[in-house]
């Protein structure tokens, strides 16, 4: 069974880059999409975007112009950065394998999340 | 944007049977938004249950099914139990390589 790990700053200042790293472990990240998904306190799930492993990325589009997903797959790691964060981009950040839409479509594993509070 | 949407609330009693749904603010959900659902209780990760539509996750009881009813998916549970007392999402594929969640419902079993 694949398993998924969230690492990185539990705090991060207004303005600055949040950066988030998922480990893999159980089987290898090659061949697979990628994804990270967040959750604010007290609220529902978002999706941030997926990453396949040759690179490729799609990112939701209110949050395009701040993340950059990148997948190490030496080291069975992808990441996330969000950059000029705000008090609102603080949340559960969540990574899962998937989606990839073949025959289906869905978050299939997922990590434990990791919170990430902005403050100064 | 679209809006995925669900109900914020519903209620179950134990043993009853109830079905929440995921809609769309504009259209109608059919498979092709491949819609899938996850279960997740407080503080934990969320859980998931149905995917492709009415395919059950691995491990997930029979008492879970997917559907889409009328011009909305939905997530059927058969015989609630008490542990069944969660929060559910719905995620919709809206293509070109992008996903949205449904706000969630909090479903009680009293």
């Amino acid at each position: 069974q694949v398993q998924l790990q969230e690492s990185g700053p539990g705090l991060v200042k207004p303005s600055e880059t949040l950066s988030l790293t998922c480990t893999v472990s159980g089987g290898s990240i090659s061949g697979y999409y990628w994804s990270w998904i967040r959750q604010p306190a007290g609220k529902g799930l978002e999706w941030i975007g997926r990453i396949y492993t040759s690179g490729s990325t799609n990112y939701n589009p209110s949050l395009k112009s701040r993340v950059t997903m990148s997948v190490d797959t030496s080291k069975n790691q992808f990441s996330l950065k969000l950059s000029s964060v705000t008090a609102a981009d603080t949340a559960v950040y969540y990574c899962a394998r998937g989606p990839y839409c073949g025959s289906d479509c869905y978050f299939e594993n997922w990590g434990q999340g990791t919170l990430v509070t902005v403050s100064s | 944007q679209t809006v995925v949407t669900q109900e914020p609330s519903f209620s179950v009693s134990p043993g009853g049977t109830v079905t929440l749904t995921c809609g769309l603010s504009s259209g109608s959900v059919s498979t092709s938004y491949y819609p899938s659902w996850y279960q997740q209780t407080p503080g934990q990760a969320p859980r998931t249950l149905i995917y492709s539509t009415n395919t059950r996750s691995s491990g997930v009881p029979d008492r879970f099914s997917g559907s889409i009813l009328g011009n909305k998916a939905a997530l059927t549970i058969t015989g609630a139990q008490a542990d069944d007392a969660s929060d559910y999402y719905c995620v919709l594929y809206m293509g070109s390589g992008s996903w949205v969640f449904g706000g969630g419902t909090k479903l009680t079993v009293l």
